[in-house]
């Protein structure tokens, strides 16, 4: 059982705007910003999204991060058979002082 | 560029120990913090453990506290986990992995760079 709680699959069809959930508690996501990692098959994971919103040099447009309170939601607006990989969000808890994933949502593009 | 070369994964016995190392290169490794993450077959990403770039502060996840240490070599560039009393569900790939930024302890969850992983099997 993961402390940030995922969906364990999404999907949409290519060029369908697709949302990602990942709740959590005031001990991290409530006080601690959320970074999204993307995985796909049989590689390391890769920076998403850093501090709730911000995306790193390279990523495409097409995702977008955001909080409120202690949920976080990653949107992927259209969507590309490319993007077929697992999601994963994370973030510091303060009260376990330490690094909290959520189980991962596997999306698919139908 | 900034590379990440993690090492020392195999085949262990149950109660048995092994000593993962993650080589970097292009950025000043003492700077930065360290973490490493796992991931067992079919399963998601868990934390395992982060040090400080000084070394002065050590965090861990509960499930390997009192049975995993990491450290770094400043000096070698090189960052290490020592695996003691593994269990089988230890079986993982291990990746180190690091961010170019310094900050408070809420980024001790971006990992902005991530080594190929080193898988640990642990079995009889």
């Amino acid at each position: 059982q993961s402390v940030l709680t995922q969906p364990p699959s999404a999907s949409g069809t290519p060029g369908q705007r697709v949302t990602i959930s990942c709740s959590g508690s005031s001990s991290n996501i409530g006080s601690n910003s959320v970074n999204w990692y993307q995985q796909l098959p049989g590689t390391a994971p890769k920076l998403l999204i850093k501090s709730n919103n911000q995306r790193p040099p390279g990523v495409p447009d097409r995702f977008s991060g955001s909080k409120s309170g202690t949920s976080a939601s990653l949107a992927i607006s259209g969507l590309q058979s490319e993007d077929e990989a697992d999601y994963y969000c994370a973030a510091w808890d303060g009260s376990l002082n330490g690094v909290v994933f959520g189980g991962g949502t596997k999306l698919t593009a139908l | 560029e900034v590379q990440l070369l993690e090492s020392g994964g195999g085949l262990v016995q149950p109660g048995g120990s092994l000593r993962l190392s993650c080589a970097g290169s292009g950025f000043t490794f003492s700077t930065y913090a360290m973490s490493w993450v796992r991931q067992a077959p079919g399963k998601g990403l868990e934390w395992v453990s982060a040090i400080s770039g000084s070394s002065g502060s050590t965090y861990y996840a509960d499930s390997v506290k009192g049975r995993f240490t990491i450290s770094r070599d400043n000096s070698k560039n090189t960052l290490y986990l020592q695996m003691n009393s593994l269990r089988a569900e230890d079986t993982a790939v291990y990746y180190c992995a690091t961010r170019l930024r310094l900050g408070d302890l809420s980024l001790y969850s971006l990992f902005e760079y991530w080594g190929q992983g080193t898988l640990v099997t642990v079995s009889s």
